[in-house]
């Protein structure tokens, strides 16, 4: 099974300022990572994913994620955060099984990024 | 590109009631997860479908049932409906061939139970 930490439930910044969030897994087998993000009353979006190759990877809207298998961590980073970034990010893991079937999701608490002006 | 769809979007029933949320996964998905996502909660896995089969259960209520179609869509079956099974039920959907570890959520049912 799988577990994912997200350290902080709210992180306020002003814009244009950096900001990075971190998330912390624990699992007994190789992972996939995701990050999604939430605006107010919407679904779950897609930032990034971390499958495998590269450690640092690119997803929408500026953002990064760097995966760190000896600390098993994958915060999330921009260089610098807008209005409109104010949403709530969900890191999530999944097994890595390649030819599955079932990639079921575990979700962490959530962190709750407010940009102010 | 096309989306995952769910209806309703917005569903308010009674306890006791019965609900049901239907999902139609993105053309070319074959795989369905259901979550639940309580009231300032991370979204919990309650089923996921494989080509019409059941492929995995999580905290899914005995209340519930699910099913995926032949056409790839999904419904999920809430029935005696309790005050806390108000929430935002989401389903993703992800294709089993080249990307299957990755799911695409749709824009949720927010189910409000009074």
């Amino acid at each position: 099974a799988q577990s994912v930490t997200q350290l902080d439930s709210q992180v306020p910044v002003f814009e244009e300022a950096p900001v990075e969030l971190r998330c912390n897994y624990s699992s007994s087998v190789s992972v996939y990572l995701f990050w999604y993000v939430q605006y107010p009353n919407q679904g779950l979006q897609l930032l990034l994913k971390y499958l495998s190759g590269s450690t640092l990877v690119k997803g929408i809207n500026g953002f990064e994620a760097e995966f760190n298998k000896s600390q098993t961590s994958f915060h999330l980073r921009k260089p610098s955060v807008h209005i409109s970034d104010t949403a709530e990010y969900f890191c999530a893991v999944t097994h890595a099984y390649s030819g599955g079937s079932n990639y079921k999701l575990t979700f962490g608490k959530g962190t709750l990024l407010t940009v102010n002006p | 590109a096309a989306g995952v769809i769910q209806s309703p979007r917005h569903l308010i029933k009674e306890k006791r009631e019965t609900a049901t949320l239907k999902c139609y996964p993105i053309p070319r998905h074959d795989t369905v997860y259901w979550y639940q996502q309580g009231p300032g909660q991370d979204p919990q896995f309650l089923i996921s479908f494989y080509e019409k089969m059941q492929s995995d259960k999580g905290s899914i209520p005995d209340r519930f049932s699910a099913q995926q179609f032949s056409d790839y869509h999904s419904e999920l079956n809430m029935s005696s409906l309790e005050l806390g099974d108000s929430a935002l039920y989401f389903c993703a959907s992800s294709p089993i061939l080249g990307g299957g570890e990755t799911q695409y959520f749709g824009p949720g049912t927010r189910l409000l139970v009074l």
